[in-house]
């Protein structure tokens, strides 16, 4: 079946344009991940959503990155004002359930961003 | 707070011969602990995860990896490498707030 995707797949901004970086999850997945990673790094977590409520926000690095998940399907993992600190692959992972730390995480292809 | 660390950035190894990934964590409790696999344009695909029980845990494409909570280790394994098993390789704790904490990743390159 599908896996999670994410578009675009490749994006370059100009330093102060807003991006807006979208994630397909597996469908009818519960939970919902937004993870950087940044070059030569491995992936940090930005934040986590159960359907459309966003239970934890503590990895967004900044006021400038914003997560949505409206309907709990489709989420967005928006950036307003970027910066050249802001260049990174962003993974979304989905999972089935909300049963916790046991539940796998399927992660997405990533979206590079190159900010100039 | 928790942290994962892979002492080893990059390993290269003979296709044949065996592997072994160091990962450490550093928490007060035993975290859940997971190795996932990256190839280039690819997704992060999850090798095994450990949870509880035996510590020695199987997983797919012939890896296995042991717990160990005196050393505070979950070293990966195989006993026999492929070229197809050039990839990186992250080694993941998860102390149950469902965010996952990653180290820094391995590369693995394998020689003909």
């Amino acid at each position: 079946g599908a896996g999670v995707s994410q578009s675009p797949r490749y994006k370059v901004a100009k330093r102060g344009q807003d991006v807006a970086l979208r994630c397909d999850p597996i469908s009818g997945h519960v939970s919902l991940f937004w993870y950087q990673q940044a070059l030569g790094q491995g992936p940090e977590f930005l934040t986590y959503f159960q359907n459309e409520a966003q239970l934890d926000k503590s990895g967004l690095p900044s006021d400038r990155f914003f997560a949505e998940r409206p309907e709990g399907s489709v989420s967005t993992l928006k950036i307003q004002r970027t910066q050249q600190e802001d260049s990174a692959v962003y993974l979304c992972a989905s999972s089935p359930r909300t049963s916790g730390p046991t539940d796998t995480q399927y992660f997405g292809p990533g979206t590079r961003l190159t900010v100039l | 707070a928790q942290s994962v660390t892979q002492p080893d950035i990059h390993i290269t190894v003979s296709e044949g011969a065996s592997l072994e990934l160091r990962c450490n964590y550093s928490y007060g409790a035993t975290p859940y602990l997971f190795w996932y696999v990256q190839s280039p344009g690819q997704g992060l695909q999850l090798l095994l995860k450990y949870f509880s029980g035996d510590t020695l845990v199987q997983g797919i494409k012939g890896f296995e990896a042991e717990f160990k909570r005196s050393q505070s280790s979950f070293n990966l394994r195989k006993p026999s490498v492929h070229w197809s098993d050039a990839a990186e390789y992250f080694c993941a704790s998860d102390t149950g707030r469902r965010a996952l904490t990653f180290g820094s990743g391995t590369r693995l390159q394998v020689q003909p």
